[in-house]
């Protein structure tokens, strides 16, 4: 199985201030015809998961554009431009290049 | 509006079994694959089993494998989750999401989300 690993696990962020988070894939790229198999997701408290990037760079449908996401080969980073008190919550990283799908162990973003 | 529900959750005991459901209303159901995701208590999520929006392929977490049956009944718009064999480590929220795949095998997120329905493994 394809293991995700994130960095870090907490992050105290200044609203105003950037913010970013990594997530590293094991030995394998994320890479298929073109596209990155890697989807980052956000739970705020006590809400269900919802979906903020797509395929390693696409912002879903309402998400600001203050979020963005980068990377290639096993390498992807979540970066959000200036955070703001709304973007509490946890992070995910979840490669979909292979079943089973996996998710990185989450960053907890909080407000300084 | 677009909304998934979960039900079928509850307290059970070591070794039973128990059933989710997952009601889709607000979109064409039979156009989107299904995906089970949970999450235990304080912890991380936790990616489960996939269904093609067919129904013709479906895969699953080494956890769960040959315990847990990912199935969809496209008539009624409602996925399932059947659970046997089931242990205290399952105790988990148990939540459906929707995502859309394309032929090229490109899956575009998970992109609604259900709220979740409990599930407790306890003697």
């Amino acid at each position: 199985d394809i293991m995700m690993t994130q960095s870090p696990l907490s992050l105290p962020v200044t609203p105003g201030e950037p913010a970013s988070i990594s997530c590293r894939c094991s030995g394998r790229h994320l890479q298929r015809n073109g596209y990155y198999y890697l989807d980052w997701y956000l739970q705020k408290p006590g809400q269900s998961p919802q979906l903020l990037i797509y395929l390693g760079s696409n912002r879903a449908s309402g998400v600001p554009d203050r979020f963005s996401g980068s990377g290639s080969g096993t390498d992807f980073t979540l970066q959000i431009s200036r955070v703001e008190a709304e973007d509490v919550g946890v992070y995910y990283c979840m490669q979909t290049l292979q079943t089973p799908h996996t998710f990185g162990q989450g960053t907890r973003l909080e407000i300084k | 509006q677009v909304q998934l529900v979960e039900s079928g959750g509850g307290v059970v005991q070591p070794g039973r079994s128990l059933r989710l459901s997952c009601a889709a209303s607000g979109f064409t159901f039979n156009t989107y694959g299904m995906q089970w995701v949970r999450q235990t208590p304080g912890k991380g999520l936790e990616w489960l089993a996939l269904i093609w929006f067919d129904g013709s392929n479906e895969a699953y977490a080494d956890p769960v494998k040959g315990r847990f049956t990912i199935s969809r009944d496209n008539s009624k718009n409602t996925l399932y989750l059947q659970m046997n064999s089931l242990r205290a480590e399952d105790t988990a929220v148990y939540y459906c999401a929707r995502y859309y795949g394309d032929y090229g095998g490109r899956t575009y997120g998970m992109d609604v989300w259900g709220q979740g329905t409990t599930v407790i493994v306890s003697s």
